[in-house]
Parts: structure tokens; C-alpha cells; sequence
């Protein structure tokens, strides 16, 4: 079944602990990306890669980083978490380099205390 | 004001009826334009996606641009009680890709 999973689906942390999300597709997808998702805000892009090595900053990378070392694989990296980073996040990733067909993962729901 | 503009809706309807959801931009470059459907607690799942103006159809589903008014909209025939959801607009030129914030469509037996 082609999907895109998210690990941990919930997670309650406290302000400075590091923390990693993690993201996988199965479906060799080119693209991947993160959003977060607040009410009244919508989502908001943090990070997309267009491929293996090439990662770029979206629309709110501030506290946020990435990598992408293997094409199947694009954690998400809060090094000192904060109050304000709790969000519902979701993973995402397409085929090429289109973000308008992108398929999202569950989400993780984070609580920073 | 935001790029995205749509009304959160809660919108209810009984089961058949025309559902009618809307958005509306500020940015005349966005060229494709896509809506989402999210279940709750699940991730957003891509329903219609178009490119420029026009109409497109898909089963119950038609989407619908107007550039010229810089509006879109989706519209879902015979709705039904699995319709309820929260839906969301996209659009994107080659510089962004935004989201509006969504309508929470509820359709009652």
C-alpha cells in the first residue's frame, strides 16, 4: 500500500529536549516536505527537499531542521524545542518536483511543555 | 490580508444537497490549484487538483477557477454523511505553495 508514515504519532516533551520525528514513503517520491498545521493558520510549509541532499527552507523554518541522506526517509529535527513548536505536523511527499499532488502522512500531534 | 481566504465554515447540509465551498486570493501568479478533504486526526488527501481557469469534473466533485476574479471554488453533488470533513484550498505558482485555513463541511442524515 503506497503511504507515508509518521513516527511518533504523539509525543508530550518539555522545553529544551531534543526531539526527532520521523517520515518515510514507500512510494520513491523525489519531493518530501513538513508542515505544521495551527488553527486559524492553516498549514505552513517548514521544509521541503526536492531529492536526495537538496533541502530548502518553506515558509517557518525557525527552530526546525531536516535532512534527507536516503530517498525513502526525511525526519524532522527539533534541537531545543519550545512552547511555541506545539503543532499537529504532517509529512508529505510527491512524485517529480510537484507540491500540488502531494499525499500526507497521519500527522503527529507534539505538545512542548 | 492573506494570500488564502476561506471560510471556516462549520457549513451543514442534509444528505443530497449541493455543497458549495469557496475560496478566494490575492496573488494573481498562483496557477494550479488544488483541493484538499482531512478527516479528523488524519492527514489532508488531495481530491481535485487543476491547472488555470476552468472547470474540472470528477465523480461528485467538480472544481471550478476564475482567475479573472481570483476565486475558486468546489462543489460536491448528492452529498453524503462521508462527506463530512474539513476541506482545503491550495494554490501555487512556482515561488509558494499556500494553503487556506478550511471548511468544515458537515452533511447530516
Amino acid at each position: 500500500e503506497a503511504q507515508v508514515t509518521q513516527n511518533p504519532r504523539y509525543l508530550i516533551t518539555v522545553t529544551g529536549k531534543k526531539l526527532t520525528v520521523t517520515c518515510s514513503q514507500n512510494m520513491n517520491h523525489e519531493y518530501m516536505s513538513w508542515y505544521r498545521q495551527d488553527p486559524g493558520l492553516g498549514l505552513r510549509q517548514i521544509y521541503y527537499s526536492m531529492n536526495v541532499e537538496v533541502t530548502d527552507k518553506g515558509d517557518v523554518p525557525e527552530g526546525y531542521k531536516v535532512s534527507r541522506k536516503e530517498k525513502r526517509n526525511f525526519p524532522l529535527i527539533l534541537e531545543s524545542p519550545s512552547p511555541n513548536q506545539t503543532s499537529l505536523y504532517f509529512c508529505a511527499s510527491s512524485s517529480g518536483w510537484g507540491r500540488e499532488t502531494q499525499y500526507f502522512g497521519p500527522g503527529t500531534r507534539l505538545l512542548v511543555l | 490580508q492573506k494570500e488564502v481566504e476561506q471560510d471556516p465554515g462549520p457549513l451543514s447540509v442534509p444528505e443530497g444537497a449541493i455543497v458549495s465551498l469557496n475560496c478566494t486570493y490575492s496573488n494573481s501568479a498562483f496557477q494550479y490549484f488544488m483541493w484538499y478533504r482531512q478527516y479528523s486526526r488524519k492527514g489532508p488527501e488531495l481530491l481535485m487538483y487543476t491547472y488555470s481557469s476552468g472547470n474540472k469534473e470528477d465523480g461528485r466533485f467538480t472544481a471550478q477557477v476564475d482567475k479573472s476574479s481570483k476565486y475558486i471554488s468546489l462543489f460536491i453533488r448528492d452529498s453524503q454523511p462521508s462527506d463530512s470533513a474539513t476541506y482545503l484550498c491550495a494554490m501555487s505558482n512556482t515561488d509558494k505553495l499556500i494553503f487556506g485555513t478550511g471548511t468544515r463541511l458537515q452533511v447530516f442524515p
